[in-house]
């Protein structure tokens, strides 16, 4: 059982749909992120929301569309997008210290299937 | 030059032998490190965090930081046909939310 939650876990869509990525996180933390993971490729930050505020946005095409509405919630808003965007999308969530930047806890992560 | 890099392996190591997995980094501002294990289908998991140089020891891993040659490593004893995954190698600059990952290196423990 992880502490931050991933729905769903497979998702299979065609380029004009619309879907969304769900994520939860139980720790307490106070930052979150989402990460694409695809093959051969380093994880790839998408977006951080620390205290519900963006705080980083890695160029990511306005295809994917992210929402915080609190602590706990983070989504991922997905239209139109392409068989390129096939990958695993990981939601991970960590606890901004005044020292420094925590540990990063990830979810089990949505497996995304473009077709 | 990449910010984090990393050998992809694979690594082939016999059971109950010290894997020994190493990465490189390219900020000096980067202030966390970090080491997390992926099985395969399955999201990464946190092994090993270390903020200061020298050792840090957690059952069998061990993670090594010098700051000064950008060098991080992790060390595994008595290695377990269990710990065959890949193991990505993480870095935090200082004063942001960024983590940056390695390709990850692909370890073998043959029994």
């Amino acid at each position: 059982e992880t502490g931050v939650t991933q729905t769903p876990r497979h998702l299979v869509m065609g380029m004009t749909n619309k879907k969304s990525l769900k994520c939860e996180q139980h720790l307490g933390h106070n930052a979150m992120y989402w990460y694409k993971q695809s093959a051969k490729k380093p994880l790839e930050l998408m977006f951080v929301y620390s205290l519900e505020e963006r705080v980083e946005n890695n160029s990511v095409p306005s295809r994917f569309s992210p929402e915080c509405p609190n602590s706990s919630h983070l989504f991922l808003h997905l239209h139109t997008l392409q068989p390129e965007d096939s990958a695993l999308y990981l939601c991970a969530s960590s606890q901004a210290l005044r020292s420094h930047t925590g540990e990063l806890f990830f979810g089990e992560g949505s497996r995304l299937t473009v077709l | 030059q990449k910010e984090v890099e990393q050998n992809s392996g694979p690594l082939s190591v016999p059971e109950g032998a010290i894997a020994s997995l190493n990465c490189t980094y390219s900020d000096r501002g980067s202030q966390s490190f970090f080491w997390y294990r992926q099985y395969s289908g399955k999201s990464p998991e946190l092994i090993m965090s270390i903020y200061s140089n020298g050792d840090k020891e957690d059952g069998r891993f061990t993670a090594q930081l010098n700051k000064a040659s950008q060098y991080v490593s992790l060390l595994i004893r008595d290695s377990q046909p269990s710990d065959s995954a890949t193991y990505l190698c993480a870095v935090n600059k200082r004063g942001t939310y960024k983590y940056i990952f390695g390709t990850g290196t692909r370890l073998k423990v043959l029994a």
